[in-house]
């Protein structure tokens, strides 16, 4: 089976844009779906962003998502940065048998 | 409203057995799978299975499997994950999370259920 690897951490400052990548060790990324959650302290997770860039009714347009296949990997944007979006962020994407398969996590301080 | 409600939490022995609920409302319980996502204290999130709510087919995450079954009653709109021959390691937070596959979002998660696995 295949991993998704991401950043333990990022920090950047109110009103930036701060990327968090999603690297996928084997097979295309480009093959299945990636989904990212986020997750605050003390929170269940909740989406916000699937099938690789569509955010669910109710997530703010600063979230966009997107793959590279050059890098083969998936990426979490969200610009205009404010504080409550200090949380958890983990991809996650399906094997060919449509397994679910998570990243572990990057904590995003916006400082 | 829409929403999963979870059962409470549970203290277990090693090698033990727990069965957690998770109850659906607001939504056509048969027109969506459930996914279960487990946390470790201070881990991230781990994918244990799916089942369907339309026909109870099931996939099992393979580090699960033959420890894990996923169940769910239709009738009553509500999911199980039991996890057999528990280990310390077990403790986590257990949640469900609707899951109708690839193209959709987990748009829709318990509340969590923390199981602990001590002598």
């Amino acid at each position: 089976n295949f991993m998704l690897t991401q950043p333990h951490s990022v920090s950047e400052s109110p009103g930036k844009t701060v990327t968090i990548s999603c690297t996928r060790s084997s097979g295309s990324i480009a093959s299945k779906n990636v989904q990212w959650h986020q997750q605050r302290p003390g929170s269940s997770p909740t989406t916000v962003i699937y099938e690789n860039n569509q955010r669910p009714s109710g997530v703010p347009d600063r979230f966009s998502g997107s793959i590279d296949s050059s890098s083969n990997s998936a990426s979490l944007t969200i610009s205009g940065l404010k504080t409550e979006d200090e949380a958890d962020y983990y991809c996650h994407s399906y094997d060919n048998s449509n397994h679910r398969v998570f990243g572990g996590g990057t904590k995003l301080t916006v400082l | 409203q829409v929403q999963l409600v979870q059962s409470g939490a549970e203290v277990k022995k090693p090698g033990a057995s727990v069965k957690v609920s998770c109850r659906a409302s607001g939504y056509t319980f048969t027109s969506f799978g459930l996914s279960w996502v487990r946390q470790a204290p201070g881990q991230g999130l781990e994918w244990m299975g799916w089942i369907t709510g339309y026909n109870g087919d099931t996939k099992y995450a393979e580090n699960f499997q033959g420890r894990v079954s996923l169940t769910r009653d239709a009738s009553t709109g509500t999911a199980y994950m039991e996890l057999r021959r528990l280990r310390s390691d077990d403790t986590a937070i257990y949640y469900c999370a609707r899951d109708a596959g690839a193209y959709y979002p987990f748009d829709l998660w318990g509340q969590g259920t923390l199981v602990t696995v001590s002598s």
